[in-house]
């Protein structure tokens, strides 16, 4: 069965900081694994991707993750949050057969001016 | 916006009542899932169709029941509700691996 963790509940950063948020995965293959972001209110935004290739993907909004299999990990990075990044966001591993997601708990970032 | 359309967005209704949600897909894409998303349970996948056929099941209840029109829209139908169908529930649709979400339709069972 495929699942994630999201270790971190809630993370607090200052404007113009730097944010790693963490995510694990467990799946029996190669995953898909995805980044989104949640705003109050809204729905789901896709961040990024990554099905196979380059470990290193680019996303929206300055945001890019890597994929480590030997750690089972694939965690969100910003060199530079803006107050507007502040969300949540929601890391989700993808079946390569039916692409159902299943996703974690969700991390909270509150930005601080 | 991701081109996926839900209505209604909010949805206040009575324990032991029957609703139904509807989405609209994005513009050519074949499959529609729906989650549901909920405080204590978090985001969990109920179910996906696949141009008119259920292609994958999840924690749906009995209660709950989808299907996919000839145009391609879906709708959830939730029944018997309880307080604890109270939940936030997503339609995304794709083409292939990668879902767009609609905004959602938020459900208050009182």
């Amino acid at each position: 069965a495929q699942s994630v963790t999201q270790p971190d509940i809630h993370i607090t950063v200052s404007e113009g900081a730097s944010l790693e948020l963490r995510c694990n995965y467990s799946y029996g293959a190669t995953p898909y694994l995805f980044w989104y972001v949640q705003s109050p209110g809204q729905g789901l935004q896709l961040l990024l991707k990554y099905f196979s290739g380059d470990t290193l993907v680019q996303g929206i909004k300055g945001f890019e993750a890597e994929f480590k299999r030997s750690q089972s990990s694939f965690n969100l990075r910003k060199p530079s949050v803006h107050w507007s990044d502040a969300a949540e966001y929601f890391c989700a591993v993808g079946s390569t057969n039916d692409y159902k997601l299943s996703f974690g708990a969700g991390t909270t970032v509150t930005v601080r001016a | 916006d991701s081109g996926v359309t839900q209505t209604p967005k909010h949805l206040i209704t009575a324990t032991g009542q029957r609703v139904t949600l509807r989405c609209s897909p994005r513009s050519g894409d074949l499959s529609v899932y729906w989650y549901q998303q909920s405080l204590d349970q978090g985001l969990q996948f109920l179910i996906q169709y696949y141009n008119g056929e259920e292609r994958a099941k999840g924690n749906i209840l009995e209660r709950f029941s989808a299907q996919q029109f000839p145009d391609l829209h879906s709708e959830l139908n939730l029944s018997s509700l309880e307080l604890g169908d109270s939940a936030l529930y997503f339609c995304a649709s794709s083409w292939g691996d990668t879902q767009y979400f609609g905004p959602g339709t938020r459900l208050t069972v009182l």
